[in-house]
């Protein structure tokens, strides 16, 4: 069974670093063409992908978040991390973490967390 | 802001028909792979079609997804109300080398 769950600080203070993780179970990151997806979504607005780490260590991110994002995984632990800088009320959202299957460059995410919400707030 | 466009709401009766196009470019949906995701109140995203036609086990065949050029649809055959949702098209993009979600489509069953 296939689970995936997202943990970490509920509020951050603007400027601030948010630091993710995803912890899962029922696959491995070892796996080829499996990878881990961070997708978040504002209150009432869309989702919004954010970063994705694969099997072999390759990294994608959002090219309007780059310079803020990094993304890293601890394969024997089974965990994703996810750290964002300089946190802005613009970036209080839910947050998601999913599984994905690497197909060509893209792929398809077809297990979720449930999400973390972060409030960006002083 | 997404590259991909979608209308920001449809409508139907129980039993009718609902399409939701998904626009993009030769970046994106031109060249990739599209999926559907499936958002219900208040719960996570959920995989609805991937690689432009497939269903995930467990998705009812009344759901089903194309791609022609660079747009996609997807169609609701006999809407019910437990479809009453926001739907999310996506697709790799070469140019921005990351992924790319729709604007989103609420649909509503009248």
């Amino acid at each position: 069974q296939v689970t995936l769950r997202e943990s970490g600080p509920a509020l951050v203070k603007p400027t601030q670093t948010l630091t993710l993780t995803c912890t899962f179970s029922g696959f491995s990151l070892s796996t080829s063409g499996m990878c881990v997806s961070w997708i978040r979504q504002p209150p009432g607005k869309a989702l919004e992908w954010l970063a994705r780490i694969d099997w072999d260590d390759d990294k994608y991110y959002s090219t309007t978040l780059k310079t803020r994002l990094t993304i890293s995984k601890d394969t024997p632990k089974n965990q994703v991390v996810l750290t964002m800088t300089n946190m802005d009320p613009a970036d209080t959202a839910t947050y998601y973490c999913a599984r994905t299957h690497r197909v060509r460059n893209g792929g398809h995410s077809d297990y979720w967390g449930q999400g973390t919400l972060v409030t960006v707030s002083s | 802001q997404s590259v991909l466009t979608q209308p920001p709401s449809a409508s139907g009766t129980p039993g009718q028909w609902v399409t939701i196009s998904c626009s993009g470019s030769g970046s994106n949906i031109g060249s990739e792979k599209v999926n559907w995701y499936q958002q219900l109140p208040g719960k996570a995203p959920t995989l609805l079609i991937y690689i432009n036609d497939q269903r995930p086990s467990g998705v009812p065949d009344r759901f089903s997804g194309s791609k022609f050029g660079t747009s996609a649809s997807l169609a609701i055959s006999g809407l019910q109300s437990e479809d009453e949702a926001d739907y999310y098209c996506a697709a790799w993009d070469d140019s921005l080398k990351g992924y790319v979600f729709g604007t989103g489509t609420k649909v509503t069953v009248l």
